[in-house]
């Protein structure tokens, strides 16, 4: 069975960092690429970041790039975004997921998500 | 950047309706168009990609069709499981999705 669990939500003031992990198990994790997606409170899907199985290439939404890092490791099968001068905007529940990219990168199984709240 | 607009936002239906919703992107993403199923408090749910392959598990009262720059989603007959939000995404470049459309009942 295909699970994924986001961990690394919580407060944090703007401007400030915040990690957000992604636990993988059920299916062979270097074959698939790693897509986080967010929804702000009462609002719709957004997509923010993908990185890819193989090279570990990254995609950015222009909503985060130069602030939100995403990566990898094999050897945990875990993603991570690294999350930097936080704003308001960025309060969401951000979803992980898995994107096949025998599908074009489609993401088919995710997360419940972790909550990101940035406030004074 | 391709745009999703996705309407309706908002539904009204009851149970056996035939339902539709429909997507249109900016440009054309061929048919690199797929569906999902919201409900409150939980993760999307994957219904179609491609634009008309239905996913592994989900009901044949779900069928999706178009191509280039429009598309649909049909509920042929609502039951009650299927209230929900239902969003479009494209991944033709990158990934966008559209609004939402929040079917409920009437």
């Amino acid at each position: 069975e295909v699970q994924l669990v986001e961990s690394g939500g919580g407060l944090v003031q703007p401007g400030g960092s915040l990690r957000l992990s992604c636990a993988a198990s059920g299916f062979t994790f270097t074959n698939y690429a790693m897509t986080w997606v967010r929804q702000a409170p009462g609002k719709g899907l957004e997509w923010v970041s993908t990185i890819t199985g193989s090279a570990g290439d990254t995609f950015y939404a222009d909503s985060v790039k130069g602030r939100f890092t995403m990566s990898r490791d094999s050897s945990t099968n875990k993603v991570y975004l690294l999350m930097n001068s936080l704003r308001g905007a960025d309060t969401a529940l951000y979803f992980c997921a898995r994107a096949r990219a025998t599908r074009r990168l489609l993401m088919d199984d995710w997360g419940q998500g972790t909550r990101v709240t940035v406030s004074s | 950047d391709i745009q999703m607009t996705q309407s309706p936002s908002t539904l009204s239906a009851s149970v056996g309706d035939r339902v539709t919703i429909t997507c249109r992107a900016s440009q054309s993403i061929s048919g690199w168009l797929a569906w999902y199923q919201q409900k409150p408090g939980k993760a999307p749910n994957l219904l179609i990609y491609e634009a008309s392959s239905l996913e592994s598990g989900v009901p044949s009262r779900f069928s999706g069709s178009g191509s280039g720059t429009e598309f649909t989603l049909t509920i042929s007959s609502l039951q009650p499981d299927d209230f929900a939000t239902y969003y479009c995404l494209q991944y033709h470049s990158y990934w966008t999705f559209g609004q939402g459309t929040k079917v409920e009942i009437k």
